[in-house]
């Protein structure tokens, strides 16, 4: 079994649609979580990094935690054609190792 | 630099050949980190390094990888002996601490011919 398992899509919406992401791990010693957007060629970038259960929103985007369920979300809101990329959440196990998803591949239809 | 750098951007070579990959972090950076990426598949840990700590180098594939990091800054990916199975997008990515956020470079294309 994988540590972190992620739906790897693809996933296709209109524009403006409401985008769920989610990831569920096994690890319950996992304490850091985040999502990177990956466009094609390129390196992931940073998105969301959250380090306890709850909520964190930053714009159009919210990055949810449910450490008793081992789950973790990325919603987008209003999206756009320019969200199309590869999703993938990560983690950082005990070792400080970050530990990505397989990741999710979004497009978003004009 | 503003950002990690990673060089060279793609990389093609002959099997059996040995390749070097390098990856210049952002400065101040303690922790860097080296990912192989396959075609349609995650991001698969290769080697972290921390400060002066001796590297974890868990998650190397065989003895035929190696990597160095000198003077907590640069470090250097070595793959001797390359075999197809190596072609791989390699990320180099660096981050203040284990439990930062981590920023990646553009990755370096290999493809063994």
């Amino acid at each position: 079994q994988k540590e972190v398992e992620q739906d790897p899509g693809p996933l296709s919406v209109p524009e403006g649609a409401i985008v769920s992401l989610n990831c569920t791990y096994s690890n319950s010693a996992f304490q850091y979580f985040m999502w990177y957007r990956q466009y094609s060629r390129k390196g992931p970038e940073l998105l969301m990094y959250t380090y306890s259960s709850g909520n964190k929103e930053d714009g159009r985007f919210t990055a949810q935690v449910d450490k008793s369920s081992k789950y973790i979300s990325l919603f987008i809101r209003d999206s756009q054609p320019s969200d199309s990329a590869t999703y993938l959440c990560a983690m950082i196990n005990q070792g400080g190792k970050l530990i990505f998803g397989q990741g999710t591949e979004l497009s978003v239809k004009p | 630099g503003a950002g990690v750098s990673q060089s060279p951007s793609n990389k093609v070579t002959e099997k059996g050949k040995d390749v070097e990959l390098r990856c210049d972090p952002i400065s101040g950076h303690t922790a860097l980190y080296w990912y192989r990426q396959s075609l349609g598949q995650g991001l698969e840990f290769l080697i972290y390094f921390q400060g002066n700590s001796a590297p974890d180098k868990s998650g190397l594939p065989s003895d035929r990888f190696s990597a160095e990091r000198t003077g907590g800054s640069v470090s250097t990916l070595t793959i001797q002996r390359t075999q197809q199975e190596d072609s791989a997008v390699y990320l180099c990515a660096s981050s203040f601490g284990r439990d930062d956020g981590y920023t990646f470079g553009s990755g370096t294309r290999l493809t063994i011919v």
